[in-house]
């Protein structure tokens, strides 16, 4: 399996509910970010969390980070129609020097009932 | 605008011809990478590119796939003689430094080969 795996790989939830997805990834990093893609769209940057910080806000969303577990969550609090879209975790992966591209698992496809 | 450009958003190509995808980062940016989406998957990190330098050229294909950054203009992906496997979204980030920073992305560039 690739580094940065979400899950659940879809989630239907109604509107003004809470949405959790969950990342696992392998190897060590520097930081994780969450990024929302609509369909036909470019990724849009969510927030990011790094290696040494266990818990980061913005707005309604809520980021955890376990790096004995390699694992991440966001949670998405209250959450709207237009949240519906495909989110993705991305590591930064910590190798010695030198800035490298992301490494983005599948997705969660989050779709909100109205 | 101060958004990531990249055009065309659509591009058609028969076997064997060439096919470019330019890029224009945010302004004041100068890294620049490239990243490949097939349908139902996460993008896969192809180059990264800082002005008139490749860096990290590790998810690029051996053959036929090139990029560029020259000093003045967009950056560049190049593919020679498509075939059909190279159908897929690509696209393009930049950030303003290499290092723990978001990417910026644009809203790719849709390439489909007859």
């Amino acid at each position: 399996s690739q580094q940065g795996e979400e899950d659940p790989q879809a989630l239907s939830i109604q509107e003004g509910e809470n949405a959790t997805m969950n990342c696992s990834y392998k190897t060590s990093i520097n930081n994780l970010q969450w990024y929302r893609q609509n369909s036909g769209r470019g990724l849009v940057h969510l927030i990011l969390i790094r290696s040494n910080e266990r818990e980061k806000h913005s707005g309604r969303l809520r980021v955890t980070l376990d790096t004995s577990k390699k694992s991440s969550s966001l949670l998405i609090t209250a959450s709207r129609a237009a949240d519906t879209a495909s989110y993705f975790c991305a590591t930064d992966p910590d190798s010695g020097g030198g800035a490298d591209g992301l490494t983005f698992g599948k997705g969660t496809h989050l779709i909100i009932q109205p | 605008n101060a958004g990531v450009m990249q055009n065309p958003r659509h591009l058609v190509r028969r076997r064997g011809q060439e096919a470019r995808l330019r890029c224009s980062p945010m302004k004041g940016h100068s890294h620049v990478y490239w990243y490949r989406q097939l349908p139902e998957e996460g993008l896969k990190f192809m180059v990264y590119l800082q002005k008139e330098n490749i860096i990290d050229e590790s998810g690029m294909p051996k053959e036929r796939f090139s990029a560029e950054f020259p000093k003045e203009g967009p950056s560049i992906l190049r593919i020679q003689q498509v075939v059909r496997g190279d159908s897929a979204a690509y696209f393009c980030a930049s950030s303003q430094t290499g290092y723990y920073q978001p990417q910026h992305f644009g809203d790719g560039t849709r390439l489909s080969i007859l």
